[in-house]
């Protein structure tokens, strides 16, 4: 499967749990984007990340959100001390290099994180 | 005023007829326009890309670009029922990675 692989593809945590979701980009992809989308709700953008780089981090979360892609191994997107309000589908998308403001972005399946 | 503004609908059509989702935007920066389908519970699929002003078609998907009005449209000839999803609009600005998304409008094709 050359896509978007995100894993687990459902998570529950208990409030106060941290939560860590996983994203291995397309093959031949080397940045990645991360959306959290709210019941009900659009896509909202969260942070965009190349290969050991954090490009545009302007959608997360002050506290308790963390993103990283390191040089070998999936992207992590990191949520300490969950809440309830945390609960929601987070989608990471990938693009092709080089960074051209018209490739588009394709979604992995996404990780459906559910607080208790 | 958001940034990408979409009807939430939902928008009924019936099966054989012309769908047609409206989307605006206020960057007028904004360099590239997509489309997404998404069905309920699943990840957002790409339909359709347009950057220039005009008419892109692409099977029975025909994306429509105004820059000038700051509208974005989408028309799917032939509904079919497996064609009832919700339907993104995303925006992506000058210098910047980050799709702008709209709420969705749903698109219910009856038989």
């Amino acid at each position: 499967n050359a896509g978007v692989m995100q894993n687990p593809r459902h998570l529950v945590r208990r409030r106060g749990q941290e939560a860590r979701l996983r994203c291995s980009p397309m093959k031949g992809h080397s940045h990645v984007y991360w959306y959290r989308q709210l019941p009900e709700e659009g896509l909202k953008f969260m942070v965009y990340l190349q290969k050991e780089n954090i490009i545009d981090e302007s959608g997360m979360p002050k506290e308790r959100f963390s993103a990283e892609f390191p040089k070998e191994g999936p992207s992590i997107l990191r949520i300490q001390q969950v809440v309830r309000g945390d609960s929601a589908a987070y989608f990471c998308a990938s693009s092709p290099r080089p960074a051209d403001s018209n490739q588009p972005q394709h979604f992995g399946d996404g990780t459906r994180l559910s607080i208790l | 005023q958001k940034e990408v503004e979409q009807n939430s609908g939902p928008l009924s059509v019936p099966e054989g007829a012309i769908a047609s989702l409206n989307c605006t935007y206020s960057d007028r920066g904004s360099q590239s326009f997509f489309w997404y389908r998404q069905y309920s519970g699943k990840s957002p699929e790409l339909i359709m890309f347009i950057y220039s002003n005009g008419d892109k078609e692409d099977g029975r998907f025909t994306a429509q670009l105004n820059k000038a009005s700051q509208y974005v449209s989408l028309l799917i000839r032939d509904s079919q029922p497996s064609d009832s999803a919700t339907y993104l609009c995303a925006v992506r600005g000058t210098g910047f990675q980050k799709l702008v998304f709209g709420t969705g409008t749903r698109l219910l094709v009856s038989p």
